[in-house]
């Protein structure tokens, strides 16, 4: 069974730091690995997906991830936190058939 | 265009009551999803649709739940005997055809869900 692992569930950053949100996953075959964002009350918003294409993925916002296949990871990454990058993130994978298999979520707090 | 809608956005019962959710999918997306998510967690996966076809319900928590998508397009999840445990946010997502795997699921806002 695959399984996502995001480790933090809390990270605080600095406005204009470096962003770093970590996601580690098991699946015995090549998956489909999203990354989604969830702002208060409201639904998940993709902002970027991994489709066995290129290994790094430029998603919306300015954020891109990684897919490497050696360390089984899927790392979530932004140059310069904006304060309105504030939200919870969630990692999330799918192997054969449709459904998504999601992490337990990271909160991302940005401080002025 | 219009997104993925579900009603109602807030929903309180009273422990024993029934609840009807709907979900009112992206139009020409043939895939319709239900997640359920409990506070502070990842959404967990109840079930999947197909057009009209009830393809994987393996993630339905009990047999008080129940999902139906009659005519291919609306969908409703309904909770019978709700118990507090069952409160959760619930949401809905829907994603056009294709066979590559890699459909982005749209999800809607969710409905909160919570059981006295």
């Amino acid at each position: 069974a695959q399984s996502v692992t995001q480790l933090g569930s809390h990270v605080s950053v600095s406005e204009g730091a470096l962003v770093l949100l970590r996601c580690n996953y098991s699946s015995s075959v090549p998956p489909y690995l999203f990354w989604y964002v969830q702002y208060p009350n409201q639904g998940l918003q993709l902002l970027l997906k991994y489709t066995s294409a290129a290994t790094l993925v430029k998603g919306i916002n300015g954020f891109e991830a990684e897919f490497k296949k050696s360390e089984t990871s899927f790392h979530l990454t932004k140059p310069s936190a904006h304060m309105s990058d504030a939200a919870e993130y969630f990692c999330a994978v799918k192997e054969a058939g449709n459904l998504l298999t999601f992490g337990g979520g990271t909160r991302l707090m940005v401080k002025p | 265009g219009a997104g993925v809608s579900q009603s109602p956005r807030y929903k309180v019962a009273k422990r024993g009551q029934d609840v009807a959710l709907r979900c009112d999918p992206i139009s020409g997306h043939v895939s319709l999803f239900w997640y359920q998510q409990a506070l502070g967690q990842g959404p967990e996966f109840l079930t999947y649709f197909q057009n009209e076809a009830q393809l994987d319900k393996s993630g339905l928590p009990s047999d008080r739940f129940f999902a139906e998508r009659p005519e291919g397009s609306v969908s409703t999840l309904k909770i019978q005997r709700t118990q507090q445990e069952d409160s959760a946010v619930y949401l809905c997502a829907s994603s056009e055809p294709g066979l590559g795997g890699g459909e982005t699921q749209y999800f809607g806002p969710g409905t909160r869900l919570l059981v006295l």
